[in-house]
């Protein structure tokens, strides 16, 4: 079993929808991180978070650090937010590094 | 603007080939890190420098080499043991390998063999 797993593994949602991808680890953490990747694959760092919520513009990132479940949300998609979206954790203990989920592919129709 | 350059963009290895794919930064990042992506799974660990003229192996560095001359450069040479190279390589740097630094990404270099 993977130590982070995101679900769902693909999301395809019309414009305007609110989205809502879910991550969820089997270990203790210092932090989380949510990016996302383009389709050129380039990333980009969109959160972190080791507690609460935060928010930028459509995106709110949330953690439940009891339940080890962390979710991103996007309010009023739109065709521009397609990409894979990317949870990544930062185990205590790991010497810094981070483990990976496999991304969420998420495309918005028009 | 500051940020992380990968080259090429795309690279194809003939069987037996060494290849280097160059990251150059910035940023003035002391850290930086390179991964392999491959369909439907996470990011993969190969090496990571914390400073010049140290690196570290990450979870899979068989098959790779690495040097940190520069604190700007990072450059990874795929080397002939690698057996399945094939897969798309990100390289990333961070002010330092501590908790709270995010990781910045260059856009990666699309490896394949001919």
């Amino acid at each position: 079993k993977n130590e982070v797993e995101q679900s769902p593994q693909n999301l395809t949602a019309q414009e305007g929808e609110f989205i809502t991808i879910n991550c969820s680890y089997s270990v203790g953490i210092s932090a989380l991180h949510w990016l996302q990747q383009h389709p050129g694959g380039g990333i980009v760092s969109l959160f972190m978070l080791s507690s609460g919520k935060k928010k930028h513009g459509r995106l709110i990132a949330t953690i439940n650090i009891q339940e080890k479940h962390s979710s991103l949300h996007i309010t009023a998609s739109h065709p521009r937010d397609s990409a894979v979206y990317i949870c990544a954790v930062r185990s205590i203990g790991s010497n810094y590094q981070l483990i990976w989920g496999a991304g969420t592919k998420l495309i918005i129709k028009p | 603007d500051g940020g992380i350059t990968q080259s090429p963009k795309y690279l194809f290895r003939k069987e037996g080939q060494n290849v280097t794919l160059s990251c150059e930064q910035n940023l003035n990042h002391d850290a930086m890190y390179w991964y392999r992506q491959d369909p439907g799974q996470g990011l993969r660990l190969i090496y990571y420098s914390q400073i010049v003229n140290d690196f570290q192996k990450g979870d899979i560095a068989e098959g790779y080499s690495v040097s940190r001359e520069k604190k700007e450069s990072f450059p990874l040479t795929v080397t002939s043991a690698q057996k399945n190279p094939t897969a798309f390589y990100l390289c990333a740097s961070s002010i330092r390998q501590t908790d709270r630094q995010p990781q910045h990404f260059g856009d990666g270099t699309r490896l394949s063999i001919l």
